[in-house]
């Protein structure tokens, strides 16, 4: 078993719907977590941590099950510059690891 | 600026030559990584510096590859002997050392062996 797996997408949505990206990890002591995106040829850049409390930046809120180990990511009314691959990261310590992604396209 | 700066940005170069790329972390990371990543693929971890030291050179993919930082700053990833499959973007992420403090990433150094 990977130790982060993602949905593999693509994910392909109108403008303005509502998409969920989901997460999980193998090692339950994983201690930070992560989204990040990456547009096409570009570096991945991080887009919010997720707390235990959950969080919420704007469109977008991410959850964190420690129990069941799964992370989510929600985006509400999404926007065409919403398209990217998602990355989900885990964390215990300075030891990091990248999920394979899931690739969004938002559609006119 | 103030973010992680890589260079060269763009590489090209012969197979069996040598290529070094650098980069600066932001000013105070303490902790450096180094990632490639293949054309549509993941990023696949190479090797994290804490400071001047690598405690986890598991990454790196052959004795071709190696790394130094110096000065708590500039890291060089040296590939000697370049092969066709080494072509890939080479990316630098650095962060602080304290827990939970998420990785920023440099722009990346595209590399195409011929």
């Amino acid at each position: 078993r990977k130790e982060v797996e993602q949905d593999p997408g693509p994910f392909n949505v109108p403008e303005g719907a509502t998409v969920a990206f989901n997460c999980t990890y193998s090692n339950s002591a994983s201690q930070s977590f992560f989204w990040y995106r990456q547009d096409c040829r570009k570096e991945p850049k991080l887009l919010m941590s997720v707390y235990s409390s959950g969080n919420e930046d704007g469109r977008f809120t991410a959850q964190l099950n420690r129990a069941s180990q799964y992370i989510s990511l929600l985006i509400r009314d999404s926007k065409l510059s919403d398209s990217a691959t998602y990355l989900c990261v885990v964390a215990k310590g300075q030891n990091f690891v990248f999920g394979p992604g899931t690739r969004l396209s938002v559609l006119p | 600026g103030a973010g992680v700066s890589q260079s060269p940005s763009n590489k090209v170069t012969e197979k069996g030559k040598d290529v070094e790329l650098r980069c600066d972390p932001i000013s105070g990371h303490t902790a450096l990584y180094w990632y490639r990543q293949r054309l549509g693929q993941g990023l696949e971890f190479l090797i994290y510096f804490q400071g001047n030291s690598a405690p986890d050179k598991s990454g790196l993919p052959s004795d071709r590859f190696s790394a130094e930082r110096t000065g708590e700053s500039v890291s060089t990833l040296t590939i000697q002997r370049t092969q066709q499959e080494d072509s890939a973007v080479y990316l630098c992420a650095s962060s602080l050392a304290a827990e939970n403090q998420p990785q920023h990433f440099g722009d990346g150094t595209r590399l195409s062996i011929l």
